[in-house]
């Protein structure tokens, strides 16, 4: 079975610039999670699906982010404008009881 | 509110030695607990779970956990610590059922040989 994929692995940019992470979760997982975690600290939830409709992003910062999750299956978690405190790695989690996460991506933002 | 704590940023063992890693939670109703460990540039894996019944817990890789209630703990322990459980691990609480974890900092295991 393949697990949750993202891309892309790492993204080096610019304050003040855009990014666009993507994430594909396992088949058949209707629910998806997109988590941030800062440098030694654990994953905070961003925002969560069930297949298309979102059920919480009451952590979401939606000046600055925004998420989306294409016909219930692969989803993007956008960034604009970034901050430097967004340098962080963003894992995507997929569920249908235990949640599986893919390797994140590492964004450094100068 | 939920919350969990790792008192243990970094822990470092020689190999064969024994392991307890320390979780400790608030929460107001029975919880579900995780552990889960991340390798440098991997995802996180659930190394196991307890949601009810027996309070110790059988994982993956000759981990365990047990719950005890009364001192709000979910302590992570394996008998004989090997050099490839270096990694970083985190327990977790599932906030009102299963979806929401909330997670602790993490504890660092450093393993010599």
């Amino acid at each position: 079975e393949a697990g949750v994929a993202q891309s892309p692995r790492y993204k080096i940019i610019e304050k003040r610039q855009s990014v666009a992470f993507w994430c594909n979760p396992i088949s058949g997982h209707a629910t998806l999670y997109w988590y941030q975690q800062i440098l030694g600290q654990g994953p905070k939830l961003l925002i969560q699906f069930q297949n298309n409709g979102v059920v919480d992003d009451s952590q979401l910062p939606k000046d600055r982010f925004s998420a989306e999750r294409l016909k219930g299956v692969d989803s993007t978690l956008k960034i604009q404008p970034a901050k430097l405190e967004d340098s962080a790695v963003y894992l995507c989690a997929s569920s249908l009881q235990e949640q599986y996460f893919g390797p994140g991506t590492r964004l450094t933002v100068t | 509110a939920q919350s969990v704590t790792q008192p243990d940023i970094h822990i470092t063992v020689s190999e064969g030695a024994s392991l307890e890693l320390r979780c400790n939670y608030s929460y107001g109703a029975t919880p579900y607990l995780f552990w889960y460990v991340q390798s440098p540039g991997q995802g996180l894996q659930l190394l196991l779970k307890y949601f009810s019944g027996d309070t110790l817990v059988q994982g993956i890789k000759g981990f365990e956990a047990e719950f005890k209630r009364s001192q709000s703990s979910f302590n992570l322990r394996k008998p004989s610590v090997h050099w490839s459980d270096a990694a970083e691990y985190f327990c977790a609480v599932g906030a009102d059922n299963t979806d929401k974890l909330i997670f602790g900092t993490g504890t660092r295991l450093q393993v010599f040989p």
